[in-house]
């Protein structure tokens, strides 16, 4: 069975940091790649970051670079995020989820059960 | 601000069949890029329920089922059931933007 399980969020202040986790099991990690996606109650969901299965490319969407890093430990089985240069608006439900693809785009086809992220002074 | 548009919310009677619309553009759906929807039961994560705009995963009921033309999406949901009652998401790939990107999502009422 796929399991992912994230943890790591909580309550950060404004210009703070935070990494978060996601430890993976039931199926083999270094064959996919990963990715961080989260969600709002204001905005919805935003995908925020795609790693591939060695590392060797990562992919951010426009509000988190240059803040946010995405890296994977094969052997541990895990993703990471690293989140510094904290804002309010990403304060969110932080998504673990595997990727996989169709003939021209790709989709999260397994997700954890979501780890909250809290910016406030 | 997300770039796939769905209505806010539909509803029907069980056994009633709805369907909820994803429109978006020239730079995703319209592009050719597949689209992929998910439901989001309240207080969980979403699942995926269709990918390639009309393929179902194993274990999704055949009741769901998924179309594409132009620039817009449609699921459908047929034999409504009490346990559909959940948030519907779309998701395509947005050339661009350089990003993947989901629809406003559609909250379902049975």
């Amino acid at each position: 069975e796929v399991q992912l399980v994230e943890s790591g969020g909580g309550l950060v202040q404004p210009g703070g940091s935070l990494r978060l986790s996601c430890v993976d099991s039931g199926f083999t990690f270094s064959d996919y790649w990963m990715s961080w996606v989260r969600q709002t109650p204001g905005k919805g969901l935003e995908w925020v970051a795609n790693i591939k299965h060695d590392g060797s490319d990562k992919q951010y969407v426009d509000s988190a670079k240059g803040r946010f890093a995405i890296t994977r430990d094969n052997a541990k089985n895990s993703l990471y995020l690293q989140m510094n240069s904290l804002r309010a608006e990403d304060t969110a439900m932080y998504y673990c989820a595997r990727v996989d693809c169709s003939r021209t785009s790709c989709y999260f086809d397994y997700w954890g059960q979501g780890t909250p992220v809290t910016v406030s002074s | 601000q997300s770039v796939l548009t769905q209505p806010p919310s539909v509803s029907g009677a069980p056994g009633q069949r709805v369907t909820i619309s994803c429109a978006g553009s020239s730079s995703n759906i319209g592009a050719g890029y597949d689209v992929h929807w998910y439901q989001q039961a309240p207080g969980t994560a979403p699942k995926l329920l269709i990918s390639g705009n009309n393929r179902r995963p194993s274990g999704v009921p055949d009741r769901f089922s998924g179309s594409k033309s132009g620039t817009s999406a449609s699921l459908a949901i047929s034999g409504l059931q009490a346990e559909d009652e959940a948030d519907y998401y779309c998701q395509s790939y947005d050339s661009r933007l350089i990003a993947y990107v989901f629809g406003t999502g559609t909250k379902v009422t049975v």
